[in-house]
């Protein structure tokens, strides 16, 4: 079993829209809990990090199910420069990254 | 503002040669990460490395890669007698210490193999 999976998508949604990718993870240990963003093939970058009581950012909310092991990110009133590839990363001995989501808002 | 700082930015190479890429890890930083992306595929980790040790490179190809991070100096990623199939963006990252905190990532590196 995998210590990250999410659901690849692709998700297309239209702008303004609210779209919510989960992702679910394997050791009950894990210790942080964090969502990046990759672009075209540039490095990931640091969304946010999940923290036990969910946090918000803008636009951005992010909630950590610690008994179903998974986390979560909502983005509402989408917009086009949401598109992107985001990575669920979940720590414990090391880092483990999922797959990614991909993401396309469509005018 | 240094952050994660990888070189060279682009790497071609012919079949048969060595690569080496480089990474400096973030200013107070000891833990780095090495990952790599083929085309159209998810990061791949490869090898996680404190100062003078690898911590866990269950990520690595058994033969012709190997990673170093010396007390002094940057971390390298060295592939010996490069292969087509190595052909791939090669990320850095580093965080402050272990996984409670956040990793930054550096640029990449790009590496083509003719």
């Amino acid at each position: 079993r995998k210590e990250v999976e999410q659901d690849p998508g692709p998700f297309n949604v239209p702008e303004g829209a609210t779209v919510a990718f989960n992702c679910t993870y394997s050791n009950s240990a894990s210790q942080s809990f964090f969502w990046y963003r990759q672009d075209c093939r540039k490095e990931p970058k640091l969304l946010m990090s999940v923290y036990s009581s969910g946090n918000e950012d803008g636009r951005f909310t992010a909630q950590l199910n610690r008994a179903s092991q998974y986390i979560s990110l909502l983005i509402r009133d989408s917009k086009l420069s949401d598109s992107a590839t985001y990575l669920c990363v979940v720590g414990g001995n090391q880092f483990y990254f999922g797959t990614g989501t991909s993401l396309t808002v469509i005018p | 503002n240094a952050g994660v700082m990888q070189n060279p930015r682009h790497l071609v190479r012919r079949r048969g040669q060595e690569a080496r890429l480089r990474c400096s890890p973030m200013k107070g930083h000891s833990h780095v990460y090495w990952y790599r992306q083929l085309p159209e595929e998810g990061l791949k980790f490869m090898v996680y490395l404190q100062k003078e040790n690898i911590i866990d490179e269950s990520g690595m190809p058994k033969e012709r890669f190997s990673a170093e991070f010396p007390k002094e100096g940057p971390s390298i990623l060295r592939i010996q007698q490069v292969v087509r199939g190595d052909s791939a963006a090669y990320f850095c990252a580093s965080s402050p210490r272990d996984s409670d905190q956040p990793q930054h990532f550096g640029d990449g590196t790009r590496l083509s193999i003719l």
